[in-house]
C-alpha cells in the first residue's frame, strides 16, 4: 500500500500562518482529508476533498493540493489550534493516514 | 447529530478474539451511502484504518489484516461491529468507530464523525 508522509512537528507564532503538507503518490488521484486531534479525544474532520470544510470549522482553515503533495493552511493560529494534524487518503487497498504532525503555537 | 459510541472489553487475552460493537444514532446505518469504519491508533502513535462494512453490507479491510478481521451490522439495533481473532500485544490500541464516505468521485475518504473510541489492550 502506498504512504503519506508529514513533518512530525511544526511550530506557528500565535496569530501567524503556517502550512502543514502531506505528501504521497496518491495524492495525485485523490483530493486528502485532514483530522484535528487533540489530546484524549477523538480526531475530528476539518477538510476534505477540494477545499471543503465541515459544517462548524473556521475559515481559516484552507485545504490546498498539488501533483503529489496536500496542504492544510490554517490562518491566524489560536492557542486552540495546537494539536496533532492527520492527513488521509485513498489507497488501492483502502485508506491510509499520514504519521501525523504536531502543530505548536507559540 | 450523528453520534457513534463503541463498547466492549477492554482487555482481551492474547490468542483470543476482539470484539466489539459500535452503537450508532441519529442516521441509519444500512440508508446512504456511508461506509461503517474502524480505525485504531497505537498508544503515542498515528491512526490506522482497519476497514469498514458498507450501507449494503460489504467489507473491505486493511490488506495487512483481512485475514484475521470480520465485521458484520445490525440494523435492527442501528449497530455495526469488528472482530478480530488471533491478538497479539501489537493489537493494543484505542479503537475508534467512524462514518465514512465518497463525497465525490475524486475525494479520499472522509471521516465525518467519530466515537469517543475504546481502550483495547491485550495482555494476560
Amino acid at each position: 500500500s502506498s504512504e503519506l508522509t508529514q513533518d512530525p512537528s511544526v511550530s506557528v507564532a500565535l496569530g501567524q500562518t503556517v502550512r502543514i503538507t502531506c505528501q504521497g503518490d496518491n495524492l495525485r488521484n485523490y483530493y486528502a482529508s485532514w483530522y484535528q486531534q487533540k489530546p484524549g479525544q477523538a480526531p475530528v474532520l476539518v477538510i476534505y476533498g477540494q477545499n471543503k470544510r465541515p459544517s462548524g470549522i473556521p475559515d481559516r482553515f484552507l485545504g490546498s493540493s498539488s501533483r503529489n503533495t496536500a496542504s492544510l493552511t490554517i490562518t491566524g493560529a489560536q492557542a486552540g489550534d495546537e494539536a496533532d494534524y492527520y492527513c488521509s487518503s485513498r489507497d488501492s487497498s483502502g485508506n491510509v493516514f499520514g504519521g501525523g504532525t504536531k502543530l505548536t503555537v507559540l | 447529530q450523528v453520534q457513534l459510541q463503541e463498547s466492549g472489553p477492554g482487555l482481551v487475552r492474547p490468542s483470543q478474539t476482539l470484539s466489539l460493537t459500535c452503537t450508532v444514532s441519529g442516521d441509519s446505518i444500512n440508508y446512504g451511502a456511508y461506509y461503517w469504519t474502524w480505525i485504531r491508533q497505537h498508544p503515542g502513535k498515528g491512526l490506522e484504518w482497519i476497514g469498514y462494512i458498507s450501507y449494503s453490507g460489504d467489507t473491505d479491510s486493511k490488506s495487512s489484516l483481512q485475514n484475521r478481521v470480520s465485521m458484520a451490522m445490525d440494523t435492527s439495533k442501528n449497530q455495526f461491529s469488528l472482530k478480530l481473532t488471533s491478538v497479539v500485544a501489537a493489537d493494543t490500541a484505542v479503537y475508534y468507530c467512524a462514518r465514512g464516505s465518497l463525497p465525490a468521485y475524486n475525494d479520499g475518504w472522509t471521516f465525518d464523525f467519530w466515537g469517543q473510541g475504546t481502550l483495547v489492550t491485550v495482555s494476560s
